[in-house]
């Protein structure tokens, strides 16, 4: 079974640019997770995804973060525009179905440095 | 609000030492308990779990239990191998069926052969 995949796995950009990330979750995931990891702390979640819709996005910085899933597949996760403390690891994870019985399957990531 | 705080690194042992990483949480009710690892170059991965209060959750060689009266979860493993070098990161998901994770720092572990 293939795993959680994103693209691309590192992104070099310049402050007040934008970017945008990919993820496409294990076949068959309803729900969907972005987690931001800053250097040196846990991963803090961005927005989750039940389908299409979503859960929760109460810590996404909404001024400059959006994301959706369109189709209830694959994501997609913008930051417009990138500032300086946006510097982080962005993880992808999906699982078959909300609650904490399923478990998460998270991607490699991607690296984001704005310069 | 719900947090997690574990044990800061990084940790070097040697081979075949025994591992103690701890980690106390705060959150109201009884929330799951997790265990994730990160090898070097791959992605989180559950490396054990705990759902309610006693309970102990077990996985190639890794032992912790859910201890409610303490508030820890507390990750153990007997004899270390060179292998387990990777950062270890204990997570809550609140109760009331939200799924949400909740993470520590997380700590580096370094294991020499």
């Amino acid at each position: 079974e293939a795993g959680v995949a994103q693209s691309p796995r590192y992104k070099i950009i310049e402050k007040r640019q934008s970017v945008a990330f990919w993820c496409n979750p294990i076949s068959g995931h309803a729900t969907l997770y972005w987690y931001q990891q800053i250097l040196g702390q846990g991963p803090k979640l961005l927005i989750q995804f039940q389908n299409n819709g979503v859960v929760d996005d109460s810590q996404l910085p909404k001024d400059r973060f959006s994301a959706e899933r369109l189709k209830g597949v694959d994501s997609t996760l913008k930051i417009q525009p990138a500032k300086l403390e946006d510097s982080a690891v962005y993880l992808c994870a999906s699982s078959k179905d909300r609650g904490p019985y399923n478990e998460q399957f998270f991607g490699p990531g991607t690296r984001l440095t704005v310069l | 609000g719900d947090s997690v705080t574990q044990m800061e690194g990084p940790v070097t042992l040697s081979e075949e030492a025994f591992l103690t990483i701890n980690c106390t949480y705060t959150a109201t009710g009884y929330p799951s308990l997790f265990w994730y690892v990160q090898y070097p170059g791959e992605g989180l991965q559950l490396l054990l779990k705990a759902t309610k209060a006693d309970d102990k959750g077990s996985n190639k060689g890794f032992e912790a239990t859910y201890r409610k009266e303490t508030t820890s979860f507390h990750l153990e493993k007997g004899s270390v191998q060179v292998s387990d070098s990777a950062v270890y990161f204990c997570a809550l998901s609140p109760q009331g069926g939200s799924e949400k994770l909740v993470f520590g720092k997380g700590m580096k572990l370094t294991v020499n052969p």
